[in-house]
């Protein structure tokens, strides 16, 4: 199962805004509205920050934003800050597949 | 609260086999679809296994016929059983719960627990 692809890393400076691209194809993402993304700070549990591409679960900040177009999702953080330094995962539902499917993973450096 | 409590990770030689535990609070493991996420020393994340709530089970290639997932309802907890282990097992195992019931929106996460896989 091939992962979705995600730039390895992205940077920016506090209260900048950056975006970081998930590119699948018309079986995952360009097929269905079913994208997640996931913030990772190492040693600690995944967080959920967007479900169903643009969807944010209570609790998230609204710095956080989701989007799609054709075969690219995209999350965008505005005002970044510190504590956002994190690595991001996209995940999908693709056609045919049992399971999700993750991107490689980028590494935001703040 | 809802949260999730792993345990069960240890250093386990390869051919060996380990049950994890995934004891859950603030809601049912047999009424969610519930998922086993792994991550490999200096890789990404991999979805492993899928429970969902009509009992179906999923399975990435790499662990079938090799991993089992399944629920205890009176215990409310999840487990993985994994046997025949190989070194590429080795990985902080991660489980979650799915919200979005299918779209792979998991908003519930445990800690983690670790396992070594050694030869």
């Amino acid at each position: 199962q091939s992962a979705l692809t995600q730039p390895a890393s992205v940077s920016g400076s506090p209260g900048q805004s950056i975006t970081i691209s998930c590119t699948g194809t018309s079986s995952d993402i360009g097929g269905y509205n079913y994208v997640s993304w996931y913030q990772h700070h190492p040693g600690k549990a995944p967080k959920l920050m967007i479900y169903d591409v643009n969807n944010r679960p209570s609790g998230v900040s609204d710095r956080f934003s989701g989007s799609k177009s054709g075969n690219t999702a995209s999350l965008t953080i505005s005002g970044l800050q510190t504590e956002d330094e994190a690595d991001f995962y996209c995940a999908s539902y693709r056609r045919n597949n049992t399971l999700g499917i993750f991107g490689g993973g980028t590494k935001l450096t703040v | 609260e809802v949260q999730l409590v792993e345990s069960g990770g240890d250093l386990v030689q390869v051919g060996g086999s380990l049950r994890l535990s995934c004891a859950a609070s603030g809601f049912g493991v047999t009424n969610n679809y519930m998922s086993w996420v792994r991550q490999a020393p200096g890789k990404g994340l991999e979805w492993v296994s899928v429970t969902r709530s009509d009992g179906s089970t999923s399975y990435i290639d790499s662990v079938k016929g090799r991993f089992i997932i399944s629920r205890d309802k009176s215990k409310n907890t999840l487990f993985l059983e994994m046997h025949s282990l190989r070194a590429d097992d080795t990985a902080i195992y991660y489980c979650a719960r799915d919200k979005t019931i299918g779209r792979y929106g998991l908003d519930v996460w445990g800690q983690g627990t670790t396992v070594t896989v050694s030869s």
